[in-house]
């Protein structure tokens, strides 16, 4: 089944560590990629995204994800995180031939957890 | 702007009760979304909406209903909740060429 991909369920960091969460999907031709991160108790919130261009995309608090389409991935990383990062990572896409409106298909998430 | 708004944040039913649960949103956006999310399962969507006076089975309707009378809102509905219902559900809403924004959640456990 076409699906995404999130390798890692749980992740664990201390402050000023290296942060690379993986995604890949299965749908051919087209997508439009999404990072969307959850705070505790909040909402989602969009942290980057990708519909055309520039492979390497930045997002807000430096963030940053790179679209490889023969990998079919789009990693997120940040070189140094903080204890405020902590949250619920979400990776979604919207597959082209899916008609259209948006539609996300979600990844299970990633928790990532930061101790200072 | 309060952007994507929902009523109520949290509720209890028992089984077999029916509840609405309403979504707002002052974008003025075409599309609306009702998600919901489970633990290890992410996001699933449940139904949409791509205007007003219209809808559109997602991922897993089974068990909801919804309407869109007017393009500000975005109506879930369970008319007999089971406890395999018990989740919460995110609302949203974009426009074509936009990303979706989302509300707060509405917590809701079934007994």
């Amino acid at each position: 089944a076409q699906s995404v991909s999130q390798h890692n369920h749980h992740v664990i960091l201390s402050e000023a560590a290296s942060l690379e969460l993986g995604c890949n999907y299965s749908y051919g031709g087209t997508v439009n990629l999404f990072w969307y991160v959850q705070y505790p108790g909040q909402h989602l919130q969009l942290l980057l995204k990708y519909f055309s261009g520039d492979p390497l995309v930045k997002g807000i608090k430096g963030f940053e994800a790179e679209f490889i389409k023969s990998k079919f991935s789009f990693n997120l990383r940040k070189p140094s995180v903080q204890w405020s990062d902590t949250a619920e990572y979400f990776c979604a896409v919207i597959p082209g031939g899916s008609g259209g409106y948006n539609k996300l298909i979600f990844g299970a998430g990633t928790r990532l957890a930061v101790h200072p | 702007n309060a952007g994507v708004t929902q009523t109520p944040k949290f509720r209890v039913l028992k089984t077999g009760q029916s509840m609405t649960l309403l979504c707002a949103q002052d974008m003025n956006h075409e599309y609306m979304y009702w998600y919901r999310q489970d633990p290890g399962m992410g996001l699933r969507l449940i139904h949409y909406s791509v205007g007003e006076g219209t809808t559109a089975k997602g991922e897993v309707p089974d068990g909801y209903n919804v309407s869109r009378l007017k393009k500000q809102n975005f109506l879930l509905g369970l008319e007999s909740a089971a406890p395999s219902q018990t989740s919460v559900y995110f609302c949203a809403s974009s426009s074509r060429l936009d990303f979706s924004y989302f509300g707060p959640g509405t917590r809701l456990t079934v007994l």
